[in-house]
């Protein structure tokens, strides 16, 4: 069955520090990679995703993400946080010709100014 | 575009009871997917709807669970006979099937506590 693997359940970083976070999925088809975020009180939205083309995607807030096939992972990049980066921050996978995003399991973001 | 908006936020019910939840997704959506998020996981997938057929049930949604989308508008989804581990976060989303790149736009949930 299809999963995601999100490496670090909480991350605690200061303000200006860089980020990343890791996420890998278990599919061999092709896919499509979405990352979430949930700000707290909030709804999830989309903070970037990939379908094709470069595999270095940009997101909104500064957030950027690289796929590398080969490695069936997708980890998320920002080079100085803020703390209004504060938040849970979720990896999701859609095999292509499957209707449903698949998550993993989050991984919560502590900045502290 | 005014989102995805959920019925209520909370719902704390005492185990055997029966609850509905609502959903409204984003007028011009296609697709309404339900989600269960517990403490500490990712959305988990329940199930979708493109228009008003539902098209594919997980095999987390026991008989309990029923889901409609009568007119393919808003949705409902009822738990009959709730157990305390149905106590979760219930995600909707919607999703405008036909555009290309189109993402899922969650709503703030409704969050059941069975007791």
């Amino acid at each position: 069955a299809q999963s995601v693997s999100q490496h670090n359940h909480h991350v605690i970083l200061s303000e200006a520090a860089s980020l990343e976070l890791g996420c890998n999925y278990s599919y061999g088809g092709t896919v499509n990679l979405f990352w979430y975020v949930q700000y707290p009180g909030q709804h999830l939205q989309l903070l970037l995703k990939y379908f094709s083309g470069d595999p270095l995607v940009k997101g909104i807030k500064g957030f950027e993400a690289e796929f590398i096939k080969s490695k069936f992972s997708f980890n998320l990049r920002k080079p100085s946080v803020q703390w209004s980066d504060t938040a849970e921050y979720f990896c999701a996978v859609k095999p292509v010709g499957y209707n449903k995003l698949i998550f993993g399991a989050g991984t919560r973001l502590a900045v502290h100014p | 575009d005014t989102g995805v908006s959920q019925d209520p936020r909370h719902k704390i019910t005492k185990r055997g009871q029966n609850v509905t939840f609502r959903c409204d997704p984003i007028s011009e959506h296609n697709r309404l997917y339900w989600y269960r998020q517990t403490l500490g996981q990712g959305p988990e997938f329940l199930t979708y709807f493109q228009n008003e057929a539902q098209l594919e049930k997980s095999r987390l949604l026991s008989d309990r669970f029923s889901a409609e989308r009568p007119k393919g508008s808003f949705s409902t989804l009822e738990i009959q006979r709730t157990e305390q581990g149905d106590s979760a976060m219930y995600l909707c989303a919607s999703s405008a099937v036909g555009q290309s790149l189109s993402p899922l736009h969650f709503g703030n949930g409704t969050r059941l506590t069975v007791t």
